[in-house]
């Protein structure tokens, strides 16, 4: 039971490179989360998705898109990487009866 | 879901009980108290939570006031390893409008136990 997987934990993209990071979870919840970190912040929502099939913006969604593949995966992809997206990501899940989010551990990104 | 207001940071003296106190007084009928930590730069972890009733667990206690709007996570014998930056967020179960899933976390509480 590996809970909350996140790939990769650390990337270096150039401006205007394109790159999908995945989340897949083992817990067989129904919603998924992706957040980014910025250094000395709280924990900001890009996307979630609430159920299989769906999935809607959160409070900073621009410059990103997501894909729920399935059940257990959720993908946050960067179509043209921008500096200002320098941060670090975490995918989280959570399920009835108690909803507690689970959490990855996270993917260092860097954009030059 | 609710917004909720916390201490920027706190120290506390290793063996020593750490309060941290949280603010949530737009809280819902149906919203649930969560409290989570990050140590470092790991994905937050879960602590406890709580409706209206006070809670305990092996990691710490909930005390949940009689209107609800505040609450205290109570760590009762704080260790170094406790130090952390600890999150108090509200937020209903189950699927009660987009605003169920748009969970905030803010700044938190950083947390220093000191030796």
């Amino acid at each position: 039971n590996a809970g909350v997987t996140q790939t990769p934990k650390f990337q270096v993209l150039k401006t205007g490179q394109s790159m999908t990071l995945q989340c897949a979870q083992d817990m067989n919840h129904n919603s998924m989360y992706w957040y980014r970190q910025d250094p000395g912040m709280g924990l900001r929502l890009i996307y979630y998705s609430a159920s299989e099939g769906t999935t809607d913006k959160g409070e900073v969604p621009n410059g990103y898109n997501v894909s729920r593949l399935n059940k257990r995966e959720f993908s946050l992809r960067l179509e043209s990487a921008a500096p200002s997206q320098t941060s670090v990501y975490f995918c989280a899940s959570s399920g009835l009866p108690d909803e507690k989010l689970f959490f990855g551990s996270g993917t260092q990104l860097s954009v030059l | 879901d609710a917004k909720t207001t916390q201490p920027t940071s706190m120290d506390c003296a290793e063996g020593r009980a750490a309060n941290l106190p949280c603010n949530h007084s737009t809280i819902s009928g149906n919203e649930y108290v969560y409290w989570y930590r990050q140590i470092h730069s790991q994905g937050p972890q879960y602590i406890i939570h709580g409706l209206k009733n006070n809670e305990t667990n092996e990691m710490a206690s909930l005390i949940i006031t009689e209107d609800r709007k505040s609450s205290t996570l109570i760590l009762p014998h704080a260790t170094l390893r406790d130090t952390a930056v600890y999150y108090c967020i509200v937020r209903s179960r189950g699927y009660s409008g987009a605003g169920s899933y748009q969970l905030t976390f803010g700044k938190g509480t950083k947390l220093s136990v000191i030796p």
